[in-house]
């Protein structure tokens, strides 16, 4: 699998329930990013995790990071119809090059 | 604090045209970095630029394209030659300076290129 990828890569819920995206990825790593990506525009960031750090919060979100097993979840709880989008994690490697890797995706549908 | 821009937003090329896509960062930001999306695929990188250089193109293609970011004005990305396999979109990111070993990159709502 490549670098960041996302499980699953399609998810589809009812309103108000919660919704869980996670990252698995290959090598060491500064950081990882999470971002959403609403069909045809561009991405959003939502919320950085440093290598250093486990977990995270940032309103309804919650993230994870497992450096051990090289993976991360994302968690959106009480989820809107306005959450349905593509979900991507992006690593940023230990390598110094600054460029981040991206997986293909958590597709998301919120069902109203 | 007006965010990533880029324009055009859409842009149509017929085979053998060239494209220019251009991205202006966020205010106070010296670093830029392109990256190409295909339909239903994450993003790659292919560039990443600092101010008058190019400090890593290992994700672009060898041939036809090209980036800058000179001292004044916005970033520039090239494609020469276009061909259908060049469309996608493209969108552009950046990041401040001294944001030590972990940095937010903040990206542009992207150019979608078609190539008729």
């Amino acid at each position: 699998s490549q670098q960041g990828e996302e499980d699953p890569q399609a998810l589809s819920i009812q309103e108000g329930e919660n919704a869980t995206m996670n990252c698995s990825y290959k090598t060491s790593i500064n950081n990882l990013q999470w971002y959403r990506q609403n069909s045809g525009r561009g991405l959003v960031h939502l919320i950085l995790i440093r290598s250093n750090e486990r977990e995270k919060h940032s309103g309804r979100l919650r993230v994870t990071l497992d450096t051990s097993k090289k993976s991360s979840s994302l968690l959106i709880t009480a989820s809107r119809a306005a959450d349905t989008a593509s979900y991507f994690c992006a690593t940023d490697m230990d390598t110094g090059r600054r460029a981040l890797t991206f997986g293909s995706g958590t597709r998301l549908q919120v069902q109203p | 604090n007006a965010g990533v821009m880029q324009n055009p937003r859409h842009l149509v090329r017929r085979r053998g045209q060239e494209a220019r896509l251009r991205c202006s960062p966020m205010k106070g930001h010296s670093h830029v970095y392109w990256y190409r999306q295909l339909p239903e695929e994450g993003l790659k990188f292919m560039v990443y630029l600092q101010k008058e250089n190019i400090i890593d193109e290992s994700g672009m293609p060898k041939e036809r394209f090209s980036a800058e970011f000179p001292k004044e004005g916005p970033s520039i990305l090239r494609i020469q030659q276009v061909v259908r396999g060049d469309s996608a979109a493209y969108f552009c990111a950046s990041s401040p300076l001294g944001a030590g070993n972990s940095y937010e990159q903040y990206f542009g709502p992207g150019t979608r290129l078609t190539v008729t």
